[in-house]
């Protein structure tokens, strides 16, 4: 019930295009889900975050879907560029159990 | 340092031998989390520290790992005789405290490989 299901496992994208990666929930429990960036050789650097009393969250180029009803939540990354190539990690934590449950990841490669 | 700062950056080691892995918050937060990162994987929690409290150490895999932070700032990883399936990234993450929402920010690991 702590799993966080993530999907694809590798995306590849044109410059311009839209990268949508999608993670699933079981933990009915679960408030804060974050996402994460991370480059080779360094630490995941956070995104975006969602708490469910919201439907979308929007930062720039990245925006967040939650639908509390499904217990699905996604990245979206409109206008995708190839600095944007790196994994991307959805997680999910819980009021009085912070620790982040993390996805497997998506590899992201944005072709110029 | 303005980040989460991780030491060694490398660490090779044999089979059987005991590593400790640093842990530099950032300063003024009460929350420290260690995970661990294997091979194309996700990660996986280990423990974490909230200020004085007990810390939660649901997620060590085994007796052969212990943490300790110590005058709630550095915190130290130990690793007894160190397997092979140990060989991972080792991240540190801190937050101004577990209680609420706080963002978690990441050192960028220390990789550690046992021969």
């Amino acid at each position: 019930q702590q799993q966080v299901k993530q999907s694809p496992q590798s995306l590849i994208v044109q410059k311009g295009g839209i990268s949508i990666i999608n993670c699933a929930y079981e933990n009915t429990a679960f408030d804060y889900f974050p996402w994460y960036q991370q480059f080779p050789g360094k630490g995941p650097a956070l995104l975006i975050a969602i708490r469910p009393d919201v439907s979308e969250k929007k930062e720039g180029r990245f925006t967040i879907s939650f639908n509390k009803s499904a217990k699905q939540f996604s990245l979206h990354i409109m206008d995708s560029q190839p600095g944007d190539s790196a994994t991307y990690f959805c997680a999910a934590s819980y009021t009085g159990r912070r620790a982040l449950t993390f996805g497997s990841g998506t590899r992201l490669q944005v072709q110029p | 340092g303005a980040g989460v700062s991780q030491s060694p950056s490398n660490k090779v080691t044999e089979k059987g031998k005991d590593v400790e892995l640093r842990c530099d918050p950032i300063s003024g937060h009460t929350a420290l989390y260690w995970y661990r990162q294997s091979l194309g994987q996700g990660l996986e929690f280990l423990i974490y520290f909230q200020g004085n409290s007990a810390p939660d150490k649901s997620g060590l895999p085994s007796d052969r790992f212990s943490a300790e932070r110590t005058g709630g700032s550095v915190s130290t990883l130990t690793i007894q005789r160190t397997q092979q399936e140990d060989s991972a990234v080792y991240l540190c993450a801190s937050s101004h405290n577990a209680n609420s929402n706080q963002p978690q920010h990441f050192g960028d690991g220390t990789r550690l490989s046992i021969l």
